[in-house]
């Protein structure tokens, strides 16, 4: 049964700081994996999805890694604002295209300015 | 597109009482999945449908909950009866399934209080 952990729950920053939030997975057999931003109240933003093949993804000031054979990806946010405070979620789908998605219990982040 | 829209967007109802909650996906995608978000457990999965057909319910929590998704564009998610433990942020979300990428878009949620 496929496993995803999120370490640590909550983190806090000064506003500028680079920083890496953390995911694992137990089942290596994935297809894809996904991170979400959630803010308070609202539904979850895709922001990167990392194909199995794929070592990583970028958007702008964000660039996610994947390592499957470790079960491990990393979401990394650079020069961080005020505006990135949130929580961040990762998600992986297993086997195909057409297989449920597991999620992770999130990073709760805040940005002090 | 509007994207997946989700109805109500809140709703406060007596324990005991039914509660239908309802999805329309993105057009096109035809994969739906239905989540419940609390503090205590995060995000789970309680089922999902390809092509209408649901592939595996395993998380629906017990008999009450129930799921239906007649036609592409639109499904249920049915509590009957509700308890106050079922209280939690009900998120439906749909992808398209079938090509590279397939990234999952997710509707505000539904928020539902049992008292």
């Amino acid at each position: 049964k496929q496993e995803v952990t999120q370490i640590p729950a909550a983190l806090s920053v000064p506003e500028g700081e680079n920083l890496v939030l953390n995911c694992s997975f137990t089942d290596s057999a994935i297809y894809n994996l996904q991170w979400f931003r959630q803010d308070p109240g609202k539904g979850l933003t895709s922001l990167l999805l990392i194909q199995s093949s794929q070592r990583e993804q970028t958007s702008g000031r964000l660039n996610a890694s994947l390592d499957k054979s470790s079960g491990r990806s990393t979401l990394y946010i650079a020069a961080s604002q005020p505006g990135d405070s949130a929580t961040y979620l990762c998600a992986v789908r297993q086997g195909s295209s057409a297989s449920k998605i597991i999620f992770g219990s999130g990073t709760r982040l805040s940005i002090r300015p | 597109d509007a994207g997946v829209i989700q109805s109500p967007r809140h709703e406060v109802t007596e324990m005991g009482q039914e509660v239908t909650l309802r999805c329309k996906p993105i057009s096109g995608h035809n994969s739906l999945f239905w989540y419940r978000q609390t503090m205590m457990r995060g995000l789970e999965l309680l089922i999902y449908f390809n092509n209408n057909v649901p592939i595996d319910d395993s998380g629906m929590p017990e008999d009450r909950f129930s799921a239906k998704m007649p036609n592409a564009s639109f499904s249920t998610l049915k509590i009957q009866p509700s308890e106050p433990r079922d209280s939690a942020v009900y998120f439906c979300a749909s992808s398209f399934a079938g090509v590279s990428g397939n990234t999952i878009y997710f509707g505000e949620g539904s928020w539902l209080t049992v008292v």
